[in-house]
């Protein structure tokens, strides 16, 4: 059961674009939201985050949009340059009755940022 | 501020044989978490340590196991290795309890089982 669903697997957008990456949930019990970025051969680096008693949250180039009633959020990074090229992954928390830190993560959406 | 560090980086093990792996957190952090990456099944959570106790666990199988140090360093063991355990087995670090502080992640372990 996929809880956090990317159903684009890739994205293609040109240098200085906007670059929308979506992100989907199923559990409403999920109230935190993360967004993380990842080249090959190293860890997630933290990007954004967005508590659901907020819609918009935004930070330089990335903002991140959360729709609670179509349980929806998505990422815009504008402009998009070529370092940006690599995998978005969306992550949710809850709290699950005790102070954890448990994320449940997307598939990732491969972004790639042409010259 | 030195980021989360992971030892090994890389790892052949042979089938039935069992793997401990390495995670020191960010200083001051004392929330530390195991994923794991894989292609086909993505990340996945492992469990969660804070103040040497475990608060969470995912949905694995007993042979996967961990522990924390009263430094906050943390240590996954892997025991009788299966071919599917091959992955990419992550650490993150947070500030502290509670689902709403970011965590940050080392750069990874590569096992590879044969």
């Amino acid at each position: 059961d996929q809880q956090v669903k990317q159903n684009s697997p890739s994205l293609s957008v040109q240098e200085g674009r906007i670059s929308i990456l979506n992100c989907d949930y199923t559990n409403s019990m999920f109230d935190y939201f993360l967004w993380y970025k990842k080249y090959p051969a190293e860890g997630p680096t933290f990007l954004i985050s967005i508590s659901s008693i907020k819609d918009k949250n935004e930070d330089g180039r990335f903002t991140v949009f959360l729709n609670k009633s179509a349980k929806h959020l998505s990422l815009h990074i504008v402009p998009s340059q070529p370092g940006d090229s690599a995998v978005y992954f969306c992550a949710a928390s809850a709290n699950y009755g005790g102070a954890t830190n448990k994320l449940i993560f997307g598939t990732g959406t491969l972004l790639a940022v042409q010259p | 501020k030195a980021g989360v560090t992971q030892t090994p980086r890389y790892l052949i093990k042979t089938r039935g044989q069992q793997v401990t792996l390495s995670c020191s957190p960010i200083s001051g952090h004392r929330s530390v978490s195991w994923y794991q990456q894989t292609p086909g099944q993505g990340l996945q959570f492992l469990f969660e340590y804070f103040s040497e106790t475990q608060r969470n666990k995912g949905n694995f199988p007993g042979r996967f196991s961990g522990r924390q140090f009263s430094n906050s360093r943390s240590e996954m063991n892997v025991s009788t290795l299966e071919l599917g355990d091959s992955a990419l087995y992550l650490c993150a670090s947070s500030l502290a309890g509670g689902h709403r502080y970011e965590q940050y992640f080392g750069p990874g372990t590569r096992l590879t089982v044969t």
